[in-house]
């Protein structure tokens, strides 16, 4: 099993709609969880980070953490095509101090 | 702005050919971490300082070694790149502390060819 799994993709959503992108992981000690954006040929960009349980919003942007699920997600509402890229989740923590699991990405195409 | 800044961008080099990539930051960050990330897929933690720790994955080639002379820079290298070597390399910083290593912040990455 994958340490850090994210729905394999690609996601294409229309311009305007809800894009919601998912990520589970194994360790039950992991302590914190970020979301990044990468372009194409371009570097990760942390756009969000969450440490408790519940919702975190920033914008167009909401993170969700149910940490007795294992389940982190995403929610990028009123997709632009300026989202589309490939988005990492990444967990922190438990027996990993201090060190990121990266999940496989997944591709994100809004579509106008 | 404080940020992370890599040099070169991209860099082309020969097979065995030894080569430095430097990393640096504004951020007054004390960890610095170095990461391969080959297309289409996740970066991968090659190592990393905790001020002046070294830390190293277990999985790292010999080939890659790093420096850090200081707080603001890092560098990377490759003894004798092959072609399996050819990668994107990201710097990435992170502030460490009691709380434990805290969100960690990107370069631009260096795009790095082997011929």
């Amino acid at each position: 099993q994958k340490e850090v799994e994210q729905n394999s993709g690609p996601l294409s959503v229309p311009e305007g709609a809800i894009a919601s992108l998912n990520c589970t992981y194994s360790d039950r000690g992991s302590q914190s969880f970020f979301w990044y954006r990468q372009y194409s040929g371009k570097s990760p960009e942390l756009i969000m980070s969450i440490y408790s349980n519940g919702d975190k919003e920033d914008g167009r942007f909401t993170a969700q953490l149910n940490k007795a699920s294992q389940y982190v997600s995403l929610l990028i509402r009123d997709s632009q095509p300026s989202d589309s890229a490939t988005y990492l989740c990444a967990v922190r923590g438990g027996t990993s101090y201090g060190k990121l699991t990266f999940g496989q990405g997944t591709i994100l195409t809004v579509h106008p | 702005d404080a940020m992370v800044i890599q040099n070169p961008r991209y860099q082309v080099t020969q097979f065995g050919k030894p080569v430095t990539l430097s990393c640096s930051q504004t951020l007054n960050h004390n960890v610095m971490y170095w990461y391969q990330q080959k297309s289409s897929q996740a970066p991968k933690l090659l190592f990393h300082y905790y001020d002046k720790d070294f830390n190293n994955e277990a999985d790292t080639p010999d080939n890659f070694q790093s420096r850090r002379p200081n707080t603001s820079f890092c560098f990377l290298d490759i003894r004798s790149p092959g072609l399996g070597d050819a990668a994107m390399y990201l710097c990435a910083t992170s502030k460490g502390g009691l709380a434990g290593y805290n969100e960690q912040f990107f370069g631009p990455g260096t795009r790095l060819t082997v011929l």
